[in-house]
């Protein structure tokens, strides 16, 4: 199966809220993770990263959290705008000579006006 | 910078018909990648590759080739196309294995 998904499929949130992501791995020698936005009919787009020697990276309104404890990443999105709905994907990367990148199936954040 | 361009952007193939997805980038990236993309569904590793004559398979290999003789391009062959071919097929490219990959706008295949 998957080793990478996301908790929630779908998120709908009203425009200037912050929305929060959720991802579970099941890698534990996975030693980055990136999340990306794939907006329709496009490819996927870099949002931030993440190595698993930092436990929260901050980016232009986004915050990627990681916990590695119980293996789960987060993606917060500050004060959410209408242009940030898309489908959201983390992926993660096992790191030594496997360069491979897994993604979850991804949740789509919908943004209401 | 085109960054990661990918030819052609649609395409209908008839059962058995082969046909090759063009993938160039101008980074100057090591690493290329192939994926593809069912509809609701993430994206699944076909092939990649690590440098210019070199390449591996991914999750999804069966029914595709691929070669890379340069290091700009990244060629991914269809052979006796399938019905369950019919995806999203993306291209990207990194600089070292384990950083960001920027991807390609997408290649829609349908197999009739």
């Amino acid at each position: 199966g998957e080793s990478v998904g996301l908790h929630l499929p779908t998120l709908s949130v009203q425009e200037g809220d912050n929305s929060i992501i959720n991802c579970a791995y099941s890698n534990s020698a996975s030693d980055y993770f990136i999340w990306y936005k794939q907006e329709s009919g496009k490819g996927p787009q870099f949002i931030i990263d993440i190595r698993s020697n930092m436990d929260k990276r901050q980016g232009q309104r986004v915050t990627v959290l990681l916990n590695k404890t119980v293996k789960h990443l987060s993606l917060q999105i500050a004060a959410t705008q209408p242009g940030d709905s898309a489908v959201y994907f983390c992926a993660e990367n096992s790191g030594g000579s496997n360069y491979k990148l897994t993604f979850g199936k991804g949740t789509l954040l919908t943004v209401n006006p | 910078n085109a960054g990661v361009t990918q030819t052609p952007k649609f395409r209908i193939l008839k059962i058995g018909q082969s046909m090759t997805l063009q993938c160039t980038q101008d980074m100057n990236h090591n690493y290329m990648y192939w994926y593809r993309q069912d509809p609701g569904m993430g994206l699944k590793l076909i092939y990649y590759s690590v440098g210019a004559g070199i390449t591996d398979k991914g999750e999804v290999p069966n029914g595709y080739n691929v070669s890379r003789s340069t290091t700009e391009d990244f060629p991914l062959r269809l052979e006796l196309a399938a019905p369950s071919q019919t995806s999203v097929y993306f291209c990207a490219s990194s600089y070292f294995g384990n950083t960001e990959a920027f991807f390609g706008q997408g290649t829609r295949l349908t197999v009739v």
